[in-house]
């Protein structure tokens, strides 16, 4: 089954504008990654986010993370053409008690298009 | 480095035959994922290895099975296919295991008529 959850499930918006999208997941944690892709190729990790991290940039992205509320975001400024894409957060599938986890699950995705 | 390749890119069989699809990691990363991507399921975890040992599997039938050899190359197989296997099949490589972060080959697209 999935854990994270998407929304919005698609975003349209303006060149230059910025896009947030939100997840939401049921179980505890230890990181939370976001990926990115574009129709119908491999997937291209974004951002990982740590449970202990609340905030975490890498160039014109932006990812939070709320544990008290198992939700993150993912805000992309100044969106370009080539953002256009599907956005996917993933979490662990299984996590041990050392630590350890194996496996992704994906929530269904946002997918963002930017008109020129 | 090179990325992470998968052979074939497009495969098209029939429902009762069996496929094969290959995964090569990024050199150094040991850990391979399977992921199978359909448009009404999204991404579904299929199975991880780690140093040529299956360390999880997801919640798919016998009939899904791989391997990881000793170069940490990867293949995964369907026996008796079924039209719902059609999908996308990802591979992904990490350096190590513990939901790090991966790294995903373009896919094989698989059509099962």
């Amino acid at each position: 089954s999935q854990q994270g959850e998407e929304d919005p499930q698609a975003l349209s918006i303006q060149e230059g504008e910025n896009a947030t999208m939100n997840c939401s997941y049921k179980t505890s944690i230890n990181n939370l990654q976001w990926y990115r892709q574009n129709s119908g190729r491999g997937l291209v990790h974004l951002i990982l986010i740590r449970s202990n991290e609340r905030e975490k940039h890498s160039g014109r992205l932006r990812v939070t993370l709320d544990t008290s509320k198992k939700s993150s975001s993912l805000l992309i400024t100044a969106s370009r053409a080539a953002d256009t894409a599907s956005y996917f957060c993933a979490t662990p599938l299984i996590m041990y008690s050392g630590g350890g986890a194996d496996g992704l699950t994906f929530g269904k995705g946002t997918h963002l298009i930017i008109q020129p | 480095k090179a990325g992470v390749t998968q052979t074939p890119r497009y495969l098209i069989k029939t429902r009762g035959q069996q496929v094969t699809l290959s995964c090569s990691p990024i050199s150094g990363h040991r850990s391979v994922s399977w992921y199978q991507q359909t448009p009404g399921q999204g991404l579904q975890f299929l199975f991880e290895y780690f140093s040529e040992t299956q360390r999880n599997k997801g919640n798919f039938p016998g009939r899904f099975s791989g391997r990881q050899f000793s170069n940490s190359r990867s293949e995964m197989n369907v026996s008796t296919l079924e039209l719902g296997d059609s999908a996308l099949y990802l591979c992904a490589s990490s350096l190590a295991t513990g939901s790090y972060e991966q790294y995903f080959g373009p896919g094989t697209r698989l059509t099962v008529t």
